[in-house]
């Protein structure tokens, strides 16, 4: 079992350029979370997904980011028109269905640099 | 929002001694995560408590839950420097939507 895998590791973008970050959950696992850190902070909610389906995007910036989870493939974070402001660690967590009492599984984390 | 808030911000200690960190949170939960993430890496999940439960251990860990208070408390006994890390408490609300706190630095001095 692979994990939550998460690419690129690290991304670097121009001002105006768009971002695209993917999340593929564990196996078995049909709930995605997509989380923001920036430096020394903890991890802020941005949205709560399955499968073809936005379940609470309440943390997500009302412009320029979007998220989706097709039926089919990874999990997608969009941030449109990239400003240096954006510039955090972007964590996407997985779980499965029904709470087992495991917690979250995270993955590694991309890494987003606007220059 | 941020949910859970961890106190102290950052810890010191020897190896060997005993770390305490503590939580608050503020609205109804289901259960009550910790986390731990090394720098520059990702998060770990440490052990999960859940609201009708008080205490629960795992190894050098032991959880505490006092919902009366709202309030946690991670403790980690004998600890290594392996240890070093950030140490993050999330909370599990209604709706599945894990909250997490600021964090409490530990470093685990050898």
């Amino acid at each position: 079992n692979a994990g939550v895998m998460q690419n690129p590791r690290h991304l670097v973008r121009r001002r105006g350029q768009e971002a695209r970050l993917r999340c593929s959950p564990m196996k078995g696992h049909s709930h995605v979370y997509w989380y923001r850190q920036l430096p020394e902070e903890g991890l802020k909610f941005m949205v709560y997904l399955q499968k073809e389906n936005i379940i609470d995007e309440s943390g997500m910036p009302k412009e320029r980011f979007s998220a989706e989870f097709p039926k089919e493939g990874p999990s997608i974070l969009r941030i449109q028109q990239v400003v240096r402001g954006d510039s955090a660690a972007y964590f996407c967590a997985s779980s499965p269905p029904t709470d087992r009492g495991y917690g979250y599984t995270f993955g590694s984390g991309t890494r987003l640099t606007v220059v | 929002s941020q949910q859970g808030e961890e106190d102290p911000q950052a810890l010191s200690i020897q190896e060997g001694e005993n770390a305490t960190m503590n939580c608050s949170y503020k609205t109804s939960i289901n259960n009550l995560q910790w986390y731990r993430q090394n720098s520059g890496r990702g998060l770990v999940h440490l052990i999960l408590i859940r609201s009708n439960e008080r205490e629960k251990h795992s190894g050098r860990l032991r959880v505490t839950l006092d919902t009366s208070k709202k309030s946690s408390s991670l403790l980690i006994t004998a600890s290594r420097a392996a240890d070093t890390a950030s140490y993050f408490c999330a909370t599990l609300e209604y709706g599945n939507k894990l909250v997490f706190g600021a964090g409490t630095i530990l470093r685990v001095k050898s």
